[in-house]
């Protein structure tokens, strides 16, 4: 057990639909990064946050957005869904800033279905 | 060319074997290197994670690293049916990159 709990579990959306995922990091942990992991592929970087401002971007288009709150909790939105856009998502949360050392640790993941 | 690059694999070892995973990665400003492990259906888990050149060891696992050769490896020593899963390499420079993943399956 990481601590980082994330909910829904699964979700079916349709295309043009909007979702919102949601995360809470463990606790003291003042840093969430997000992640999309495509059937058979490694996770890929979507954004990061530390203590409510984004701390860098991955290549995904704006349509993808998040927040992130004082309670060690954060979401991640997604707008005018795609079909590729089906995955499973991951947050993952580490205690800096410091992107270039710290150790991550991930949610269990929900797993979005767009038809 | 793949910033971060595995053998997809499967790998396949018997049980007590020593299983090597390899990873190359092209940033040559990355500073940390992790190996997780995911199961099917799961979420990765964090097997350990290495910064300097040379071999560290975590109990059965033993992750060895070469800047010079942009290179990362893991070791298994002892495989058991458990460790069947796919690990995944993570390179970490401005952002946390990882591989497609190596699966990896233990025969009893």
């Amino acid at each position: 057990e990481t601590g980082v709990t994330q909910s829904p579990t699964h979700l079916i959306k349709t295309r043009g639909q909007q979702v919102t995922l949601r995360c809470s990091s463990q606790s003291g942990h003042n840093t969430v990064s997000w992640y999309q992991q495509a059937l058979g592929q490694g996770p890929q970087f979507i954004f990061q946050y530390y203590r409510e401002e984004e701390n860098g971007r991955g290549n995904f288009p704006p349509r993808f957005s998040g927040l992130q709150f004082p309670n060690y909790s954060s979401e991640l939105n997604v707008n005018a869904l795609e079909l590729d856009d089906s995955a499973l998502y991951l947050c993952a949360s580490s205690q800096t800033k410091l992107r270039s050392t710290d150790t991550q640790y991930f949610g269990p993941g929900t797993r979005l279905t767009v038809l | 060319q793949k910033e971060v690059e595995q053998n997809s694999g499967p790998l396949s070892v018997p049980e007590g074997a020593i299983a090597s995973l390899n990873c190359t990665y092209s940033d040559r400003g990355s500073q940390s290197f992790f190996w997780y492990r995911q199961y099917s259906g799961k979420s990765p888990e964090l097997i350990m994670f290495i910064y300097s050149n040379g071999d560290k060891e975590d109990g059965r696992f033993t992750a060895q690293l070469n800047k010079a050769s942009q290179y990362v490896s893991l070791l298994i020593r002892d495989s058991q049916p458990s460790d069947s899963a796919t690990y995944l390499c993570a390179v970490n420079g401005n952002d946390m990159r990882f591989g497609a993943g190596t699966r990896l399956t233990v025969k009893p």
